[in-house]
């Protein structure tokens, strides 16, 4: 079966540190990889997603980057974190091809930063 | 574009009593459909999702939800609220590239 790991499940960084936060999925090949970004009542936004190793695609400008340097291995990165870069991130995989629809979410990261 | 709207951001029912949670969508394309649960500091589970065939659906912990395409509507109901329901629900729509497009969520509260 597959599972979905991210870490570190929650992280306190002050202003103006690097960022680096990782998932793995297992049990799956060229999975469709996605990060979101969950802040207190504003739902799930969609940060970057990704259908292969080195294919990112962002969604919207900010001060996050992301890569895939393996096939199941998703990581988000910032150079300098911001105090708005605080919320709750969500890595999520869904199987590659048409009809595969479902999303499925890891445990996430509490990022706070100070 | 997809969108989402989930009337009501918090919902409170006692135990024993009818969940009803309301997701209306927007879509340019036939919808794909899909209700999550969130327990505090977890991720999201799915609950149950609507692709094509019957519109009546049934997903995990006795919940379900009906598409109703005229209303535009997704609606999950529970016939009988329970303490451990308690959690935040998401409404998803699907979007083009194999996306998802989530509501801003729905806090279910139960009271005994």
């Amino acid at each position: 079966s597959q599972t979905i790991h991210q870490w570190p499940a929650t992280l306190v960084q002050p202003v103006g540190s690097p960022l680096s936060l990782e998932c793995t999925v297992e049990g799956t090949s060229n999975p469709n990889l996605y990060w979101y970004r969950q802040a207190a009542g504003r739902g799930l936004q969609l940060l970057f997603y990704s259908v292969g190793i080195g294919q990112i695609s962002s969604e919207v400008p900010q001060n996050l980057s992301a890569s895939r340097p393996q096939d199941r291995q998703f990581i988000l990165s910032s150079k300098k974190l911001l105090l708005s870069d605080s919320g709750f991130y969500l890595c999520a995989w869904q199987s590659p091809g048409a009809h595969q629809e479902t999303q499925y979410f890891g445990p996430g990261t509490r990022l706070l930063v100070l | 574009a997809q969108s989402v709207t989930q009337l009501g951001s918090h919902v409170s029912v006692s135990e024993g009593a009818l969940v009803l949670l309301r997701c209306n969508y927007s879509s340019s394309v036939p919808p794909y459909l899909f209700w999550y649960v969130q327990y505090p500091n977890q991720g999201l589970q799915l609950l149950l999702k609507y692709t094509t065939g019957a519109t009546l659906v049934k997903g995990i912990n006795g919940f379900e939800a009906e598409f109703k395409k005229s209303e535009t509507s997704f609606h999950l109901t529970k016939p009988s609220a329970h303490m451990s329901d308690a959690a935040e629900y998401f409404c998803a729509v699907r979007s083009y590239g194999n996306k998802l497009v989530f509501g801003a969520g729905t806090i279910l509260r139960v009271k005994s």
